[in-house]
């Protein structure tokens, strides 16, 4: 069964309005992320997490908090939604110790539409 | 400041032939992890092969292997004996640091392979 699971899968949010996106992971791993993926730019980093308690600001945060209330669970908050932050987001857990490197294993995406 | 670059944005093959897709990074570190995900038309992400940049062999996993040219700063990805359900989008990875806990990675804008019978 999946390991990282996301929700909602789909979001259509209005303009100015709060959306909370959550992840959940059962690999146990200390590290999640959050990535947007915009087509011609990839994934792109927005905030991420070394395990319950902290968050560390990516690439692209502007726009964006995250809370990691636990080491299961991560949350990407938008507290005034705008049309530019509508994309497919994805929720990721990895190991994060010693020379793992990090291998990072995906949820299955959230799409998002801020109307 | 670390970057991840594939100048490829498509590539087109027959089932059964060799595809190799390009990935060039920069980074300051000595010590760096460099990664290959591939991407369903479902949109999954899935782990694919890695490369330590210590290790002077190329890795390889069922008909994935990787082109390591260090001094180049580039590590290709080849895919060998094509199948259909190879179509996707691959994307490059990178993430500095051997010993340091927790660095995100960094990722390309993707390849788009499709693979035709």
């Amino acid at each position: 069964e999946a390991a990282v699971t996301q929700s909602p899968r789909n979001k259509v949010a209005v303009t100015g309005g709060k959306v909370t996106l959550s992840c959940n992971q059962t690999n146990n791993h200390n590290n999640m992320y959050w990535y947007r993926q915009d087509t011609g730019h990839g994934l792109r980093l927005i905030h991420y997490s070394y395990g319950a308690g902290s968050t560390e600001k990516g690439d692209i945060p502007d726009g964006y908090k995250a809370s990691r209330p636990s080491q299961e669970n991560f949350s990407l908050i938008l507290e005034l939604a705008t049309p530019s932050q509508t994309s497919v987001y994805f929720c990721a857990s990895g190991e994060g110790q010693g020379v793992s490197g990090n291998t990072l294993y995906f949820g299955e995406g959230s799409r998002l539409i801020v109307v | 400041a670390q970057k991840v670059t594939q100048t490829q944005t498509s590539i087109s093959v027959m089932e059964k032939t060799t595809v190799t897709m390009d990935c060039v990074y920069e980074t300051q570190d000595s010590s760096y992890f460099l990664f290959w995900y591939k991407q369903t038309a479902s949109g999954e992400i899935v782990f694919l092969i890695r490369q330590d940049s210590y290790k002077k062999e190329n890795a390889t996993v069922g008909h994935y292997s990787l082109n390591f040219q260090k001094p180049k700063s580039s590590i290709g990805l080849i895919i060998t004996a094509t199948q259909i359900e190879d179509s996707a989008v691959y994307f490059c990875a990178m993430r500095e640091g051997a010993y340091q806990g927790g660095r995100a990675l960094i990722f390309g804008t993707g390849t788009t392979v499709s693979v035709s019978p």
